[in-house]
C-alpha cells in the first residue's frame, strides 16, 4: 500500500501560470480533501470531496478549483498562479464521509513556488 | 472567529526533559480531538485522538494528551523526550459547530537536542 501520493514533490511556477496538483489514493476512502499549509498557521482547508462525484469548498477556496476523477484521485488546479499561493499543499484522505470521528491521512506534499 | 490555538511556535529542550504542548480551541458544543505529528521529510501522522469517555489518552511512541472540556484545551504531554522527537507537532479539532470539518492549529515546531 502506498497510502496517499501526491505528483509533483516541487514545483516553480511564474505568476499567471496554471497546474494541477494530483492526488492519488489506495486505501478505498470515501473522502479526500486539499490542505495548504503556511507557517504559523497550520493546515487550511482549500476544497474535499465527501465522496466520489462531489466537491465542496474549505476554508481558503479562492484561486482553486478540483476534481475527483474517481474514487483515487482527486486533483487540485491553480488557473492563474499567484505569489500568494506560495505554500506546502497536502491531500488527504478518510474513510468516512466527512464524519466527525475520522482519521485522516496525509500525502508527503507538494512544495510550490510563485514567482 | 472559531479557531485552534497553539501558544508555542517553537520549543528546544534536551533529551530526557518533560514536553507539554499546548492546544485550546473556542467551538461549542461535541468536538473531537486529534494531535497529528510531521517527522523532518515525512507525511503528517496522527498521534493520539480522543473522542469521549477517559479524558487521558494515550497515543503512540509515549505521548499522551489530556481533554479538559472546563478550559476548552487539549494539551499534548511525553514524560521523557529523545532526540527523534523532533517534529512539528499540530493540535486538529473537528466540531459539529464548524461543520464537522477538521480545523488545525497553527503548528508547534520540536526540536530535542541530542
Amino acid at each position: 500500500n502506498a497510502g496517499v501520493t501526491q505528483t509533483p514533490k516541487f514545483q516553480v511556477l511564474k505568476t499567471g501560470q496554471s497546474m494541477t496538483l494530483q492526488c492519488a489514493q489506495d486505501m478505498n476512502h470515501n473522502s479526500m480533501y486539499w490542505y495548504r499549509q503556511d507557517p504559523g498557521m497550520g493546515l487550511r482547508l482549500i476544497y474535499y470531496s465527501a465522496s466520489e462525484g462531489t466537491t465542496d469548498k474549505g476554508e481558503v477556496p479562492n484561486g482553486y478549483n478540483v476534481s475527483r476523477l474517481n474514487k483515487r484521485e482527486f486533483s487540485l488546479r491553480l488557473e492563474s498562479a499567484a505569489p500568494s499561493q506560495t505554500s506546502v499543499y497536502f491531500c488527504a484522505s478518510s474513510e468516512a464521509p466527512s464524519g466527525p470521528q475520522e482519521t485522516q491521512y496525509f500525502g508527503p506534499g507538494t512544495r510550490l513556488l510563485v514567482l | 472567529a472559531q479557531s485552534v490555538s497553539q501558544h508555542n511556535h517553537h520549543v528546544i529542550l534536551s533529551e530526557a526533559a518533560s514536553l507539554e504542548l499546548g492546544c485550546n480551541y473556542s467551538y461549542g458544543g461535541t468536538v473531537n480531538l486529534f494531535w497529528y505529528v510531521q517527522y523532518p521529510g515525512q507525511h503528517l501522522q496522527l498521534l493520539l485522538k480522543y473522542f469521549s469517555g477517559d479524558p487521558l489518552v494515550k497515543g503512540i511512541k509515549g505521548f499522551e494528551a489530556e481533554f479538559i472540556k472546563s478550559k476548552f484545551s487539549f494539551n499534548l504531554r511525553k514524560p521523557s523526550v529523545q532526540w527523534s522527537d523532533t517534529a512539528e507537532y499540530f493540535c486538529a479539532v473537528n466540531a459539529k459547530a464548524a461543520g464537522n470539518k477538521l480545523t488545525f492549529g497553527g503548528g508547534t515546531r520540536v526540536l530535542v537536542k541530542p
